[in-house]
């Protein structure tokens, strides 16, 4: 059973502040570890996929980095604005199954 | 359109009722997935589909649910007898491989 972790549940941050966010997940049979952010009334938006272990990814503010070894991926947000208030999730690929966190609720006060 | 569009966005529904919902994928995306999402929970698989064959289904598929998608295309999610635990975002999504997953808006039931 493909167990994923997010931590915080939630989050609250100013406008301006950096902050990070974990998911962590089984090291074993690993494939790939995806993040989506979620905002109200759209549809979980794709920001990564990662396959290899040490993998860093970043699209603009937005990086994340992954550890298969140990089992733990994060993703960094530098600068926050008030428009990246959503639920950011992770989810692990392992064959045909995958699985999702129960997401980091993220909100940036002006 | 070339996205997951998902019908109806909303829906209201009274308890033991049926509901049907759809979901339509990316054309040449050959799986499918539905996922259900509760409040403070993160999605949870239903079901998954390759092309026509229904190849996995979550215990949380109680017998009252029941997924279709009969020619590899569109699918249907049909929840019969509704229950007041239904209520709850269904999430469709399209892939055509352990990559690029692409997620639909949703359908927000609930069962009153």
């Amino acid at each position: 059973i493909l167990n994923v972790e997010q931590s915080p549940q939630s989050l609250h941050v100013q406008e301006g502040d950096s902050t990070n966010f974990t998911c962590s997940f089984p090291s074993s049979n690993f494939y790939a570890l995806h993040w989506y952010r979620w905002e109200t009334a759209k549809s979980p938006e794709a920001l990564f996929v990662m396959t290899l272990n040490g993998d860093e990814k970043k699209k603009g503010r937005i990086s994340a980095t992954l550890n298969t070894k140990e089992g733990y991926s994060y993703l960094y947000i530098k600068g926050s604005q008030p428009e990246d208030s959503a639920t950011y999730l992770c989810a692990l690929t392992n064959n045909n199954d995958m699985r999702f966190g129960a997401g980091t609720r993220l909100t940036v006060k002006p | 359109d070339t996205g997951v569009s998902q019908d109806p966005r909303h829906k209201i529904t009274k308890r033991g009722q049926n509901v049907t919902f759809r979901c339509d994928p990316i054309s040449e995306h050959n799986r499918l997935y539905w996922y259900r999402q509760t409040l403070g929970q993160g999605p949870e698989f239903l079901t998954y589909f390759q092309n026509e064959a229904q190849l996995e289904k979550s215990r949380l598929l109680s017998d009252r649910f029941s997924a279709e998608r009969p020619k590899g295309s569109f699918s249907t999610l049909e929840i019969q007898r509704t229950e007041q635990g239904d209520s709850a975002m269904y999430l469709c999504a399209s892939t055509l491989g352990r990559y690029g997953y692409t997620f639909g808006s949703g359908t927000r039931l609930t069962v009153v």
